[in-house]
């Protein structure tokens, strides 16, 4: 079975400054990995995915996520943070094999402090 | 406005009683999700639907039925419901089942059982 770990729960950066949030997964194969913004009060967005090829992907609002096989990681980055960024961040995990079970990580909420 | 609606937006609802939480999307999506997001625990499959007519279990079903009469619809009914299953609920659809098609999400419910 699949499993996503976020280590960060909490993650505070000053606006303008650089952020990187950590995802970690554990799955027999490469998985198909994506990464959703929730911000309060509203249902999740999704900013990327991953399916294959090349493993840094772009995604919306100035997000990117590196996918390396050899750390099982999924990491999203955005070089420049802005006040509206602040949210909870969700990475999720599908199987590849079939089935509807995507796994999500229990989140990272993020502040941005002007 | 396409999307998904969900109805309520909150309820707070006694212990014992039966409670049917209304999803409706108007994507014409094929499949359909029912979560649950509890603190610390991320979101948690339900129930799903890959097409009209035909239902799945989730992760933590137990305590909740669907039905998917039709493609837009997709409501999530609580027989008799117990304080553990307080929880934020998100309905989601997709174009197609399986992990690899991006699920669009509702705003959610907030359910209260007392």
């Amino acid at each position: 079975a699949q499993s996503v770990t976020q280590p960060d729960i909490h993650i505070t950066v000053s606006e303008g400054a650089s952020l990187e949030l950590r995802c970690n997964y554990s799955y027999g194969a490469t998985p198909y990995l994506f990464w959703y913004v929730q911000s309060p009060g509203q249902g999740l967005q999704l900013l990327l995915k991953y399916f294959s090829g090349d493993t840094l992907v772009q995604g919306i609002k100035g997000f990117e996520a590196e996918f390396k096989r050899s750390q099982s990681s999924f990491n999203l980055r955005k070089p420049s943070v802005h006040w509206s960024d602040a949210a909870e961040y969700f990475c999720a995990v599908g199987a590849t094999g079939g089935g509807n079970k995507l796994t999500f990580g229990t989140g990272t909420q993020l502040k941005v402090e002007l | 406005i396409a999307g998904i609606t969900q109805a309520p937006t909150s309820q707070i609802l006694a212990a014992g009683r039966r409670m049917t939480l209304r999803c409706t999307q108007d994507m014409r999506h094929n499949a359909m999700y029912w979560y649950r997001q509890d603190l610390g625990l991320g979101l948690r499959l339900i129930h799903y639907s890959n097409t009209a007519g035909t239902t799945g279990k989730g992760e933590v079903p137990d305590g909740y039925s669907v039905s998917r009469a039709n493609t837009d619809d997709f409501p999530l009914t609580l027989a008799s419901a117990v304080p553990s299953q307080t929880s934020v609920y998100f309905c989601a659809s997709s174009p197609q089942g399986g992990t690899r098609n991006e699920q669009f999400f509702g705003p959610g419910t907030r359910l209260t059982v007392l």
